[in-house]
């Protein structure tokens, strides 16, 4: 039990393109989920918290319209990378939880590559 | 506020030999403690986690960890290394379980098993 799907597993594309990248619970329902971002070699860091029928809560330093993140549903949450630029190549993770007494469950992440 | 501190960033041990990579951690409130493992390109993977009770936490994959107040750390065990067991480790801190709240992370110890 406990599966996060996230997708595209990995995306190269073209500098100015906006990206969507999807993170599923595919077994339970979340009510919060969570976007991170992993540069080589480096830890993980928070970008926003995600929450169902919400507006999401960012990280200080993290520009809200750059980084688009819509929670439609208990189920899934995406994240847009709008005019993405070569600085925003990086591995992005998801995670999600059932609530706040179950641990938090990580998708595969995306690595994204701007060209 | 929280914070986590990996003590060694690559850690190398032999084949069948003990495995310790060190936490502590930092809290203003009773934390909620957690090792996650990273293979390449893949998600995080929850191997044990620490709320409350019991100081000695059992994982998955013959991992366990303990958690000491007096010396704020929550280091990592396993007591014979097998090659399937290296990767990135990191540990976490949250002042919840987990679920609804961020999780900060260490920077991570990248485990390297030799034959």
């Amino acid at each position: 039990g406990a599966v996060v799907s996230q997708h595209p597993s990995r995306v190269i594309c073209k500098s100015g393109t906006s990206v969507k990248i999807e993170c599923r619970s595919l077994d339970f329902q979340a009510t919060t989920m969570f976007w991170y971002r992993q540069f080589p070699k480096q830890s993980l860091m928070l970008m926003a918290t995600s929450n169902e029928g919400s507006k999401a809560t960012y990280e200080q330093g993290v520009e809200k319209d750059k980084f688009l993140i819509n929670h439609a549903s208990l189920t899934l949450s995406t994240l847009t990378v709008t005019s993405a630029h070569p600085e925003d190549s990086s591995f992005y993770i998801c995670s999600a939880s059932r609530d706040s007494s179950q641990p938090q469950h990580f998708g595969d992440g995306t690595r994204l590559s701007i060209l | 506020a929280q914070s986590v501190t990996q003590l060694g960033s690559h850690v190398s041990v032999s084949e069948g030999a003990l495995v310790l990579l060190r936490c502590n951690y930092s809290s203003s409130v009773p934390p909620y403690l957690f090792w996650y493992v990273q293979y390449p390109n893949q998600g995080l993977q929850l191997l044990l986690k620490y709320t409350t009770g019991a100081t000695l936490v059992k994982g998955i994959n013959g991992f366990e960890a303990e958690f000491k107040k007096s010396e704020t750390s929550f280091h990592l065990t396993k007591p014979s290394a097998h090659m399937s067991d290296a990767a990135e480790y990191f540990c976490a801190v949250t002042g919840a379980q987990g679920g609804s709240e961020k999780l900060v992370f260490g920077k991570g110890t990248k485990l390297t098993v030799n034959p």
